[in-house]
């Protein structure tokens, strides 16, 4: 099965509404990192969270190992936050190997 | 700021041919990767390496090949092309328990 899990899959919102952005885990793991992609963009890391919070201006990620959770949180949403979120884990004992979730598509309206 | 270089951006391929995907980086990681990245799909690991001479077969690794000839450079190769290759490739580097960071792809369109 699957061993992480991003809901949801799709969101839309108003300019300046929150979003809080989940992902699920099966299995243990090492590390979580969140990645921003626009559509044919590259990856860029958001955040590296092996556990707790971590607040980068709007944007906040907490993990939680012993739930198997990570959430990513949006604040005050801007039309430039548009985009797709990524989680990713590294199980444990992949060394280094990262096993991604498909995504949450964000689409921000004025 | 950690760089990791793929070259080329866009590549454009006949079907029975051989492609070569290059990727370079400055961050003096011993780990490297190849994924692919496909509608429906979502990212999927091709190769990887631990270091200089090593590769590693990752989830997806038939009709793929990887060198890995130095700590930076790590190449990802096709040597009989098809279009069912046709797709976005990544390449990144970390250590383990550390960030991983990415390329800015590679769109690779097999006709």
């Amino acid at each position: 099965g699957q061993q992480v899990q991003q809901s949801p899959t799709s969101l839309v919102l108003q300019e300046g509404e929150n979003a809080e952005l989940q992902c699920n885990f099966s299995t243990s793991l090492n590390s979580m990192q969140w990645f921003y992609q626009r559509p044919g963009g590259s990856l860029v890391s958001v955040f590296y969270n092996p556990s707790g919070t971590k607040q980068s201006g709007r944007l906040t990620s907490t993990t939680v190992i012993k739930e198997r959770r990570s959430s990513l949180h949006i604040s005050s949403s801007q039309i430039t936050d548009s985009g797709t979120y990524l989680c990713a884990m590294e199980l444990s004992g992949s060394f280094n190997k990262l096993t991604f979730g498909a995504g949450t598509r964000l689409a921000v309206c004025p | 700021e950690a760089a990791v270089t793929q070259s080329p951006r866009n590549k454009v391929a006949v079907t029975g041919g051989k492609v070569t995907l290059s990727c370079n980086q400055t961050n003096n990681h011993n780990n490297m990767y190849w994924y692919r990245q496909d509608t429906g799909h979502g990212l999927r690991l091709i190769h990887y390496s631990y270091g200089a001479g090593s590769t590693e077969k990752g989830d997806i690794p038939d009709g793929y090949k990887a060198s890995r000839p130095s700590q930076e450079n790590f190449s990802l190769i096709l040597e009989l092309a098809t279009p069912s290759q046709t797709s976005v490739y990544f390449c990144a580097s970390g250590e383990q328990g550390t960030e991983v960071f990415f390329g800015k792809g590679t769109r690779l369109t097999v006709v």
